[in-house]
């Protein structure tokens, strides 16, 4: 079983477009989030959701909006896509917001046309 | 904003050598964390190191902390074509809830 999954693994689509990025986790961790990986690979945090509730914005366009429906699931809506915008992005958990490890999902590659 | 930096930004060695990589840091840390990534997945945990130790090993990873550097390293010895990988070292900056990654060592082991 996979521990963090995330769909879809790649997401092709013109500017001005909006798309949606699924991310879930089976561990029963109560924090997770979403990172951005650019083409220079530095991996960049976006945002944290601890219990649902979100605990980090790192001055994230409000073009992106996080959903926490529960604890296990974290998706993340981008409007109006920018060329920009084009990197991967991973989703991760960790038991708790305490410096604990995290675990990834495998990312999903997003390409903006 | 805080984050590690690697160095090198790519390393090759043939099998069998030991690979040496470094991170440095620049505000006071709790934690520091190395992960792997294989080319198209995603991090992969390896090792945390707290900033009152100086020294953890793992089966062929060995990590130091020179807190007073704001430095880190991660050694792997007798490489493997299996250990081809980026590296990434991260820390929390002294906040404990969130980790600021670099941009990573991509080391080449050579069969």
């Amino acid at each position: 079983d996979t521990a963090v999954s995330q769909t879809p693994k790649y997401l092709v689509t013109q500017m001005g477009n909006d798309k949606s990025i699924k991310c879930e986790q089976n561990l029963g961790h109560d924090t997770m989030y979403w990172y951005k990986q650019d083409s220079k690979k530095f991996l960049k945090i976006m945002f944290s959701y601890n219990n649902k509730e979100l605990i980090i914005n790192e001055t994230v366009p409000n073009r992106f909006s996080p959903k926490s429906p529960d604890k296990a699931h974290l998706n993340l809506h981008i409007n109006s896509l920018e060329l920009g915008d084009s990197a991967v992005y991973f989703c991760a958990s960790s038991y708790t917001t305490g410096g604990e490890k995290l675990f990834f999902g495998s990312g999903t590659q997003l390409s903006v046309l | 904003s805080q984050q590690g930096e690697e160095d090198p930004q790519a390393l090759s060695i043939q099998e069998g050598e030991n690979a040496t990589m470094n991170c440095s840091y620049k505000t006071s840390i709790n934690n520091l964390q190395w992960y792997r990534q294989n080319s198209g997945r995603g991090l992969v945990h390896l090792i945390l190191i707290r900033s009152n130790e100086r020294e953890k090993h793992s089966g062929r990873l060995r990590v130091t902390l020179d807190t007073s550097k704001k430095s880190s390293s991660l050694l792997i010895t007798a490489s493997r074509a299996a250990d081809t990988a980026s590296y990434f070292c991260a820390t929390d900056a002294g906040t404990g809830n969130q980790f600021y990654f670099g941009t990573g060592t991509s080391l080449t082991v050579i069969p």
